[in-house]
């Protein structure tokens, strides 16, 4: 199994809140995504890095920040959260873009009361 | 934007029987298309993926083909057996946007 660790695996909070979500790779992959799965609308891209200090918006960004300091490290943020961002977080990695196998952590439960 | 359209959402089989899950994809520029496997309570998992310069790829039970005219591919097992049950996913890469665009998911159930 690819090297990635999803922290915490399970989330409970309140709306209004703050939260970080934390992925870790030790394959060293250049590209790191955040994905959140809800039913119906399968994996959808929240905010994804191209390298350290390189991250863009995927189609569903707002509410949703992101960083990577590090090779290794890619946090995802809800600076403020909303019942609606109650989901499953999957962080996932690939040596590139689009075009190879993207390798996908055990995901983040998140439910915000 | 990019698009890709998966059916059917669920899919009961018996054991032993086929099943096939479709695909269709907006992007005429995309060109690598792999399927995923998820458990549940788990990531999904690459079981097979196709590149645009073929047409068909098989690896034991599993199948996939890719009709680029028609920007559309499938997902065949066959023999299916219980641990097959999972939700599967599509997706499409390499085209405008550089990144995977996954569809909506199919649940199948092989019933014993």
């Amino acid at each position: 199994d690819a090297g990635i660790t999803q922290s915490p695996r399970h989330k409970v909070t309140e709306t209004g809140t703050p939260v970080t979500l934390r992925c870790h790779q030790t394959e060293n992959h250049r590209y790191m995504y955040w994905y959140r799965q809800d039913p119906g609308h399968g994996l959808r891209l929240i905010h994804y890095s191209y390298g350290v200090k390189d991250t863009d918006k995927g189609e569903v960004s707002d509410g949703y920040s992101v960083s990577r300091s590090k090779t290794e490290d890619f946090l995802l943020t809800l600076e403020s959260a909303t019942s609606s961002q109650t989901s499953v977080y999957f962080c996932a990695i690939s040596a590139s873009s689009g075009d190879t196998e993207a390798f996908f952590g055990q995901g983040t439960r998140l439910t915000v009361v | 934007g990019e698009n890709v359209e998966q059916h059917p959402s669920t899919l009961s089989v018996q054991e032993g029987d086929s099943a096939v899950i479709k695909c269709t994809y907006s992007d005429s520029a995309s060109n690598y298309f792999p399927w995923y496997k998820q458990e549940l309570g788990k990531g999904p998992q690459l079981i097979i993926d196709i590149r645009s310069n073929v047409g068909e790829k098989k690896d034991q039970r599993i199948a996939v083909t890719l009709n680029k005219t028609a920007k559309h591919f499938s997902l065949h097992i066959t023999e299916t057996q219980p641990e097959d049950s999972a939700v599967y996913f599509c997706a499409g890469g390499g085209g405008a946007t550089n990144k995977l665009i996954f569809g909506t998911g199919t649940l199948l159930a092989v019933q014993p």
